[in-house]
């Protein structure tokens, strides 16, 4: 059960996009097409932004999409904003009913 | 509206035990599988546990199985975390969430546990 690995960081400025990078094995992001994202605000709760690799939960902005090749999914924010600046995380089903999520990115809007 | 609001939480000594508490509204909590999910300070998040919609399924991370219990009363929808043997390393914000088999959709606000002597 080993985190998946995502970047630290990654930036852009407003209107730019941006990808991060969530990178797993073929016991989880390669077996599944179960990977989700979710935003992170300081101090606050996590909110699920895309799930099953590219879906949206409704009242999330298009302006986030998915998608997944092999072992590796990411997670594409359009016209960057500044209330995108927050901690993102991947997560992947990793089967037995078990999840794993990733080590977390920062975006920052520059 | 979807709520669910953990409480239990605490300072505890290593080797103690704390049960943390979920009250959850909102949605018909008897139809979900439920999750515990955790952040130690200024980390990333850890999936610790799930339980099925009635109660007859659990799953554990390796970090915590056999000192974890996770269960659920359908008739006060309540989820509950029993924490034994505590560690240090388990010093976190412990949420609760709400989710299927395969996803986690909807988490509660979080309540810190912190074990230190």
């Amino acid at each position: 059960q080993s985190a998946l690995t995502q970047p630290a960081s990654v930036s852009g400025s407003p209107g730019q996009s941006i990808t991060i990078s969530c990178t797993g094995t073929s016991s989880d992001v390669g077996s599944y097409n179960l990977v989700s994202w979710y935003q992170q605000h300081p101090g606050k709760a996590p909110k699920l932004m895309i799930y099953e690799v590219s879906k949206w939960p409704s009242g999330v902005s298009n302006r986030f999409s998915g998608s997944k090749s092999g072992n590796t999914a990411s997670l594409t924010i359009s016209g960057l904003q500044a209330e995108d600046e927050a901690d993102y995380y991947c997560c992947s089903y990793a089967g037995s009913s078990t999840f794993v999520f990733g080590t977390g990115t920062k975006v920052t809007v520059l | 509206e979807v709520q669910l609001v953990e409480s239990g939480g605490g300072l505890v000594q290593p080797g103690g035990s704390l049960r943390l508490s979920c009250a959850a509204s909102g949605f018909t909590f008897s139809n979900y599988w439920m999750h515990w999910v955790r952040q130690a300070p200024g980390k990333g998040l850890v999936w610790v546990s799930r339980i099925n919609s009635d109660g007859s399924s659990t799953s554990y991370a390796d970090s915590v199985k056999g000192r974890f219990t996770i269960s659920r009363d359908n008739a006060k929808n309540t989820l509950y975390l029993q924490m034994n043997s505590l560690r240090v390393e388990d010093t976190a914000v412990y949420y609760c969430a709400k989710g299927g088999a395969t996803v986690i959709d909807y988490w509660g606000q979080g309540t810190l546990v912190t074990v230190s002597s």
